[in-house]
């Protein structure tokens, strides 16, 4: 099946910084990626859609500003968490959807200390 | 708006027993609907898929689940647990191509092995 890669698997930053995450679809191209969030023994939330050449969909509740979101191409899309803070320390999941079922990145842990 | 409902957040049986877990949907049409699994610190990896072909799927380890319109369910099932079965399931619908419209997870169930 498709392939979509994640990167970084994990990082810890500090609070105050910002971190990107990347997903990549491997041999597919992917005009609209989505974007969840993760907390502990929890199910996956929508945060955003991604659309290859125009802005994302933010869901409701989720700070555009705070989560920064680029597709630049039909492969890549991007997630900055700007001036991360403790409480955004979570488990990221980027998934790329073909027209029958969607194909998950491998997510990443993110920890802001 | 679409919504999937996961019955028992946690699930034990004993190795080669049946595995159900169950899962409910509400979609104003016919709905795609999905079963993931997902190990620790990982992404989720597609079981199984209805896309209004045949009413059971069959999907990979052995899993299936069965589409039930009038009971609007699709609870997956394995006949015989394996130690590796162990792991967090998720069913999830969309209302549409998942190319189109996003997909939303029921909270999921966690699968205990008994030895």
């Amino acid at each position: 099946g498709a392939v979509v890669s994640q990167h970084p698997s994990r990082v810890i930053c500090k609070s105050g910084t910002s971190v990107k995450i990347e997903c990549r679809s491997l041999d597919f191209q992917a005009t609209t990626m989505f974007w969840y969030r993760q907390f502990p023994k929890q199910s996956l939330m929508l945060m955003a859609t991604s659309n290859e050449g125009s802005k994302a969909t933010y869901e409701q509740g989720v700070e555009k500003d705070k989560f920064l979101i680029n597709h630049a191409s039909l492969t890549l899309s991007t997630l900055t968490v700007t001036s991360a803070h403790p409480e955004d320390s979570s488990f990221y999941i980027c998934s790329a959807p073909s027209s029958t079922e969607a194909f998950f990145g491998q997510g990443t842990r993110l920890t802001v200390v | 708006a679409q919504s999937v409902t996961q019955l028992g957040s946690h699930v034990s049986v004993s190795e080669g027993a049946l595995v159900l877990l169950r899962c409910n949907y509400s979609s104003s049409v016919p709905p795609y609907l999905f079963w993931y699994v997902q190990y620790p610190n990982q992404g989720l990896q597609l079981l199984l898929k209805y896309t209004s072909a045949a009413t059971l799927v069959k999907g990979i380890n052995g899993f299936e689940a069965e589409f039930k319109k009038s009971e609007t369910s699709f609870h997956l099932t394995k006949p015989s647990a394996h130690m590796s079965d162990a792991a967090e399931y998720f069913c999830a619908v969309s209302e549409s191509s998942p190319r189109d419209d996003k997909i939303i997870f029921g909270k999921g169930t966690r699968l205990h092995i008994l030895p």
